[in-house]
């Protein structure tokens, strides 16, 4: 069982539509990490979580630390945020990223 | 302007030659990271370094160099050793060894023929 596991693994959705993405892990974590991976690969960091809440613009992530759980929220979504969207943990005991699988999200017009 | 850069994007081998991978940074970070990424996992850690001229194995080292010798350049070499060297290679920095923000280059894909 990976120590971080996301789902769906897939998800297609129409433009506009409130999408969700779910982060589960198994470890002690001092932060959680949301990234957008682009079709030509290269990534970005979304956000960074320790508690609570954090939004910028459309995206929401939220994480409970008792339930071990993250999700990713996409209000109104739009084609261009079709990427593929990890989650990645940082575990208490070091100071090594735990990377998900990842979410492949298309949002068709 | 700064960030991480890696070259070449596409890159083909025979299979039992040695290749190296480029990835500088001008961020001034002191942590690289060197990650592979083959469909439907996770990315897996190969090496980090958390300082010049130090450097440590990831979870997947076996069939893979790398060298520290300059603060802004982390080259990974996957040798002929690899077993299953076609992947996409990203490479990554953060400003100290807590990595708590990773910025990541554009990543390599490496096709072994």
């Amino acid at each position: 069982k990976n120590e971080v596991e996301q789902s769906p693994q897939n998800l297609t959705a129409q433009e506009g539509e409130f999408i969700t993405i779910n982060c589960s892990y198994s470890v002690g974590i001092s932060a959680l990490h949301w990234l957008q991976q682009h079709p030509g690969g290269g990534i970005v960091s979304l956000f960074m979580l320790s508690s609570g809440k954090k939004k910028h613009g459309r995206l929401i992530a939220t994480i409970n630390i008792q339930e071990k759980h993250s999700s990713l929220h996409i209000t109104a979504s739009h084609p261009r945020d079709s990427a593929v969207y990890i989650c990645a943990v940082k575990e208490t005991s070091g100071s090594r990223l735990t990377f998900g699988e990842g979410t492949q999200l298309t949002v068709n017009p | 302007d700064g960030g991480i850069t890696q070259s070449p994007k596409y890159l083909f081998r025979k299979e039992g030659q040695n290749v190296t991978l480029s990835c500088e940074q001008n961020l001034n970070h002191d942590a690289m990271y060197w990650y592979r990424q083959d469909p439907g996992q996770g990315l897996r850690l190969i090496y980090y370094s958390q300082i010049v001229n130090d450097f440590q194995k990831g979870d997947i080292a076996e069939g893979y160099s790398v060298s520290r010798e300059k603060k802004e350049s982390f080259p990974l070499t996957v040798t002929s050793a690899q077993k299953n060297p076609t992947a996409f290679y990203l490479c990554a920095s953060s400003m100290d060894r807590f990595g708590d923000t990773q910025y990541f280059g554009p990543g390599t894909r490496l096709t072994v023929l």
